[in-house]
């Protein structure tokens, strides 16, 4: 299907574990992004990419790793997770830096 | 990049016009305004944006001061369905490498039956 998709949708995970979000995007985009969203922040950016193997961290990067080795793939890992990165996270793609940026249906995170 | 301020809530009848106004008092000459809404708990939706001149498409208005200190989002006649948080983003475009998009509280808008 045509579009921006993440999975999977709903995760629990421990705390200490490593844990992989996915994003694809079968436009082609060159910027994809990450964000998260808690109650009473609105989104954060944590990182983003203008092209494949070019990223660059946002306003809340830490405990955050990614990678673009393909351009319609910007997964997100938390290397070892806390509670406080239970989140709902948003993954978003846009052609162009300036062009509107198309978001997922977003991935909620608990941490327990 | 410039920031953003916008009144955390506001109501509108249904039917009637719904103005949503956004205060960028520091924007420099390179930035534009955007605007996105976040119907309950989706993805955010691409609403419009605008760098000195009036914007219109099929979903909404844009109108920025002569100044561009400030601009007003105008969805011309409200539904149930427009009810969502509204963000106003100011974005510098000229930087490769910079081109990020970040979101501010934005707007809680309620469209009253």
């Amino acid at each position: 299907d045509a579009g921006i998709t993440q999975s999977p949708r709903y995760k629990i995970t421990e705390t200490g574990r490593q844990v992989t979000l996915m994003c694809h995007q079968t436009w082609s985009h060159s910027y994809m992004f990450w964000y998260r969203q808690d109650l009473g922040h609105g989104l954060r950016l944590i990182y983003y990419s203008a092209a494949a193997d070019i990223t660059d961290k946002g306003e809340v990067p830490d405990g955050y790793v990614v990678s673009r080795s393909k351009t319609e793939n910007f997964p997100l890992t938390l290397e070892s997770a806390t509670r406080s990165q239970t989140s709902v996270y948003f993954c978003a793609s846009s052609v162009t830096g300036h062009t509107e940026a198309f978001f997922g249906q977003g991935t909620r995170l608990t941490v327990v | 990049d410039a920031k953003t301020t916008q009144p955390p809530s506001m109501d509108c009848a249904e039917g009637r016009a719904a103005n949503l106004p956004c205060n960028h008092s520091t924007i420099s000459g390179n930035e534009y305004v955007y605007w996105y809404r976040q119907i309950h708990s989706q993805g955010p939706q691409y609403i419009i944006h605008g760098l000195k001149n009036n914007e219109t498409n099929e979903m909404a208005s844009l109108i920025i001061t002569e100044d561009r200190k400030s601009s007003t989002l105008i969805l011309p006649h409200a539904t149930l369905r427009d009810t969502a948080v509204y963000y106003c983003i100011v974005r510098v475009l000229s930087n490769f490498g910079n081109e990020k998009l970040t979101f501010g509280t934005g707007t809680r808008l309620t469209i009253i039956p």
